[in-house]
């Protein structure tokens, strides 16, 4: 079955400072790579996702690129906010008959 | 949010009692999961449900047991309760690809074994 391993576990960063996560992934035929954020509390929260036939897709401040090849992709959050301050999943599963399967997260803490 | 509502939010049970936790969803979604989460290890899959008559095991589906009672209840049992079940439980539902608009999770229920 699938596996994601997510780094780092934890990541600080000054406000405005530029935050990247990594995932890897064990199975070739994954194709359908989102990321969640939950925030303190909360129910986790899908923010962006990638399909394998992109390499790149941004919103706003946030953008995810993937390379299929070394089968990782990442999360790129640009003029970081302490609002930014989460946990973040990056997940992965094949297009049908499959589930989400995620990584054990990243605690970003973003201070001003 | 009230699209995806876990019963109970909270419950403390003792080690070899029975338990079951409750979803239900108005969002008219086929395909329900659930996940637990504990610290550091991130949200696991535990069984999925992509329709009433179809029931799939998970990650780490030793020691439960799930129901789909119709399209818009899913419930998780413990059949014998022991202390490292102790987590807080997910469920979440999405579309028939689940790609779309990604997994609604629920508010969660926090689970202590004793």
């Amino acid at each position: 079955g699938e596996n994601v391993e997510q780094h780092p576990s934890t990541l600080s960063v000054q406000e405005g400072d530029s935050a990247v996560i990594k995932c890897t992934y064990s199975d070739s035929a994954s194709n359908y790579f989102p990321w969640y954020k939950q925030e303190l509390g909360k129910r986790p929260q899908l923010i962006i996702d990638i399909r394998s036939n992109v390499g790149e897709k941004k919103d706003q401040r946030i953008a995810v690129t993937l390379n299929k090849t070394a089968k990782h992709f990442s999360l790129h959050i640009t003029e970081t906010q302490p609002e930014d301050s989460a946990v973040y999943f990056c997940a992965a599963k094949k297009q049908a008959g499959t589930a989400l399967i995620f990584g054990k997260g990243t605690t970003l803490s973003v201070s001003s | 949010d009230a699209d995806v509502t876990q019963t109970p939010r909270n419950r403390i049970t003792k080690t070899g009692k029975r338990i079951m936790l409750e979803c239900s969803q108005t969002k008219g979604h086929d395909r329900m999961y659930w996940y637990r989460q504990d610290p550091g290890l991130g949200l696991r899959l535990i069984y999925y449900s992509f329709d009433v008559k179809d029931i799939n095991k998970g990650e780490i589906s030793d020691g439960y047991s799930v129901s789909r009672q119709a399209q818009a209840k899913f419930s998780l049992s413990l059949e014998s309760a022991i202390p490292n079940q102790t987590a807080l439980y997910f469920c979440a539902t999405s579309d028939s690809f689940g790609e779309r608009d990604g997994y609604t999770f629920g508010s969660g229920t926090r689970l202590t074994v004793v």
